[in-house]
């Protein structure tokens, strides 16, 4: 069985300055990583995604997170935040498969920018 | 347009009513999803379908029941709605020709039972 930890249910920071959301995962088998982020009173949007190769993902506003396999997790980075970066993060793993139907959600991390 | 849609956004019910919540997808997925969110547990499978024919449990599938009534609909249904049923649910997709199974979400109806 797959299960995802975040290990903080709340960040806050100020405007400008970095920002790191935790995540790790435990699974037996070769695993998919998703961020997902979801802005206030909408749905969850795809942030980025590890699925092989490079353990360095990028996203278009900013974000990267960093697969380490020895350490089972897949951090959340970025090095100046904006207001509108404030938003509930979750981290979602899956693994591949004839079968695979399941996407695990970690419990999500509110991360809350301040001026 | 949104790929996948969900009616109603919000809706407010009374304990013991039968209520339905829809999907609608517009990107040609096979696999339909529903997921409840409630603070601090983040979200959790209720139903899923691989296709038409195909209708699976997910964790919490007690107090509800789905109908797929077309590859491109899946609606939810509360029985007999109760307090804590009350949350924000979610309706998601899949393609089963996508080895890595990202989801797409729908923006959510937030249901209150009172």
């Amino acid at each position: 069985a797959q299960s995802v930890t975040q290990l903080d249910s709340q960040v806050p920071v100020f405007e400008e300055a970095p920002v790191e959301l935790r995540c790790n995962y435990s699974s037996s088998v070769s695993v998919y990583l998703f961020w997902y982020v979801q802005y206030p009173n909408q749905g969850l949007q795809l942030l980025l995604k590890y699925l092989s190769g490079s353990t360095l993902v990028e996203s278009i506003n900013g974000f990267e997170a960093e697969f380490n396999k020895s350490q089972t997790s897949f951090h959340l980075r970025k090095p100046s935040v904006h207001i509108s970066d404030t938003a509930e993060y979750f981290c979602a793993v899956s693994t591949g498969g004839g079968s695979n139907y399941k996407l695990t959600f970690g419990k999500g991390t509110l991360l809350t920018v301040n001026p | 347009d949104a790929d996948v849609t969900q009616t109603p956004r919000n809706r407010i019910t009374k304990t013991g009513k039968r209520i339905m919540l829809e999907c609608s997808q517009t990107k040609g997925h096979d696999r339909m999803y529903w997921y409840r969110q409630d603070p601090g547990l983040g979200l959790r499978l209720i139903y899923y379908s691989f296709d038409v024919k195909d209708i699976n449990k997910g964790e919490i599938s007690d107090g509800y029941s789905v109908s797929r009534q077309a590859q491109a609909k899946f609606s939810l249904s509360l029985e007999s709605a109760i307090p804590n049923q009350t949350a924000l649910y979610f309706c998601a997709t899949s393609d089963s020709g996508v080895l890595y199974n990202e989801q797409f979400f729908g923006p959510g109806t937030r249901l209150t039972v009172l």
